[in-house]
């Protein structure tokens, strides 16, 4: 049983491009984000989500549009992919709540590769 | 804005050795902080976390020590194994609030050799 799964692992695509990766979780936490880890390997916020609701949008071009159709998922789509767009996409989730401190639960990745 | 600091992007030690991983963070004072390991294609896992009321938390060969006035986290692994190798990282709840805002650090790679 996979807690966070995303599809797909790998993604290559050319530049100009549209794509989607997919995210659920079956942890039934209410909060859900994207990371982006590029080739430095620094992971860095994109999106926050809670219970549907944007939360945090850290100055990502609007190229990159999140989209959670209930609270398990979280797609990201990405318009008109770029090369710089090219790094490992992460999903992942958390349990949030007053007085409640937990962990986040990550997705094994998604290779993007764009050319 | 906030930053956070992991100040050895990479650390080599002999096994049986314990290691010592540092994190730094500046202009905020958050509730909790958390150390992630990461594997090479994988994402990352958690392994423990601390409150700002906590000044050591372990787990095992793993402690972790949470300084709010030096704003600084310390993670060692006594005893350390080949296996230990991995990059570390360390992550704190910026949000102030109830919900996910959780930042990370560089991380720092742990190479353990026999």
């Amino acid at each position: 049983d996979t807690a966070v799964s995303q599809t797909p692992k790998y993604l290559v695509t050319q530049m100009g491009n549209d794509k989607s990766i997919k995210c659920e979780q079956n942890l039934g936490h209410d909060t859900m984000y994207w990371y982006k880890q590029d080739s430095k390997k620094f992971l860095k916020i994109m999106f926050s989500y809670n219970n549907k609701e944007l939360i945090i949008n850290e100055t990502v071009p609007n190229r990159f549009s999140p989209k959670s159709p209930d609270k398990a998922h979280l797609n990201l789509h990405i318009n008109s992919l770029e090369l710089g767009d090219s790094a490992v996409y992460f999903c992942a989730s958390s349990h949030t709540g007053t007085g409640v401190v937990a962990e986040a639960f990550f997705g094994q990745g998604t290779r993007l590769t764009v050319v | 804005s906030q930053k956070i600091e992991q100040n050895s992007e990479a650390l080599n030690i002999q096994e049986g050795k314990t290691a010592t991983l540092t994190c730094n963070y500046t202009n905020y004072s958050p509730a909790y902080l958390q150390w992630y390991r990461q594997d090479p294609g994988r994402g990352p896992v958690f392994l423990l976390l601390i409150r700002e009321n906590e000044k050591e938390k372990r787990k095992e060969r793993l402690k972790v020590t949470f300084d709010t006035t030096l704003k600084q986290s310390l993670f060692h692994i006594t005893a350390s194994q080949p296996a230990d190798s991995a990059t570390y990282l360390c992550a704190l709840d910026m949000s102030g609030s109830t919900l996910g805002r959780l930042y990370f650090g560089r991380g720092t790679q742990l190479t353990v050799w026999p």
